[in-house]
C-alpha cells in the first residue's frame, strides 16, 4: 500500500463549480500535511498547510480527519487558473525531515 | 530574492554515459532535498542533506547515484552510468531550519533527463 494514495483524476469541471479532493494516508503516527500545486512541467508550490482544526485560505478549504486518515481540499467557485495538479503531502512521523507526496490530483476546469 | 536554482534545464544523453545535475539552494537554508518524478512513481525523494550533511539516502536507487554538497550553497547529483530508466524530472529543494512542523519547502524548476 502506497504512504500517500490519491485519485489521479482528471477532474474536468466547469468555471464556478466546487470540487474537492480527498487524499489517504496509511502511518497514523504521521505528525504535518500539506497540499502543494503542480502547473504542468512546472515545479510544485505550496498551497497551504493543514491543520486539526481545518483552515480556510479565500476559496480553498483543507480538512483533516485523522480517525480516518484523510485529507481533503476542498476548492469553491473555480478558476480557469486553478487547472493544475493538486499534490497530497505528508510529514510521516515527528523525528524525520522527510516529506512524501502523493503523486497528484489533475484538475482541469473548463470555460 | 532568488529562488532555487538547478542547471542544466534540460539534459539528453545516451546510455553510459555520466550524468551531473547541479543544484544552488536559496541563501540561508539548511536543507537540501534531490528528488526524481516520473508519471508512473510521481515525486519521490533521493536524499537530503541538512547543514551540508547527508541525513537520509534510502531513497537513492542504487550505486550509480551519488550525491554531495561540498558547501551551504553547492549540491551535486551524478549518474553514472546513465541508463533510459533514468529519464525523469530532477528537483532540488531547499528549506529553512524551522519550527517543529514548518516543513515548506521550496523547489527548483527541475532538470528534465532523457537517457537514450
Amino acid at each position: 500500500r502506497k504512504e500517500v494514495e490519491q485519485d489521479p483524476g482528471p477532474f474536468n469541471v466547469p468555471e464556478g463549480a466546487t470540487v474537492a479532493f480527498n487524499c489517504t494516508y496509511s502511518n497514523s503516527a504521521s505528525q504535518s500535511f500539506f497540499w502543494y500545486r503542480q502547473d504542468c512541467r512546472k515545479e510544485p508550490k505550496l498551497l497551504m498547510s493543514v491543520y486539526s482544526s481545518g483552515n480556510e485560505d479565500g476559496r480553498f478549504t483543507a480538512q483533516l480527519n485523522r480517525a480516518s486518515q484523510y485529507i481533503s481540499l476542498l476548492i469553491r467557485d473555480s478558476k480557469l487558473s486553478d487547472s493544475a495538479t493538486y499534490l497530497c503531502v505528508v510529514n510521516p512521523r515527528h523525528n524525520t525531515d522527510k516529506l512524501i507526496f502523493g503523486t497528484g490530483t489533475r484538475l482541469q476546469v473548463f470555460p | 530574492d532568488a529562488g532555487v536554482i538547478q542547471s542544466p534545464r534540460h539534459e539528453v544523453t545516451e546510455m553510459g554515459q555520466e550524468v551531473t545535475l547541479r543544484c544552488k539552494p536559496i541563501s540561508g537554508h539548511d536543507y537540501l532535498f534531490w528528488y526524481r518524478q516520473t508519471m508512473m512513481r510521481g515525486l519521490e525523494l533521493l536524499i537530503y542533506f541538512n547543514n551540508n550533511v547527508p541525513i537520509d539516502d534510502s531513497g537513492m536507487p542504487e550505486d550509480r547515484f551519488s550525491a554531495k554538497m561540498p558547501n551551504a550553497s553547492f549540491s551535486t547529483l551524478k549518474i553514472q552510468p546513465s541508463e533510459p530508466r533514468d529519464s525523469a524530472v530532477y528537483f532540488c529543494a531547499s528549506r529553512r531550519q524551522g519550527a517543529q512542523g514548518y516543513n515548506e519547502q521550496f523547489f527548483g524548476p527541475g532538470t528534465r533527463l532523457t537517457v537514450l
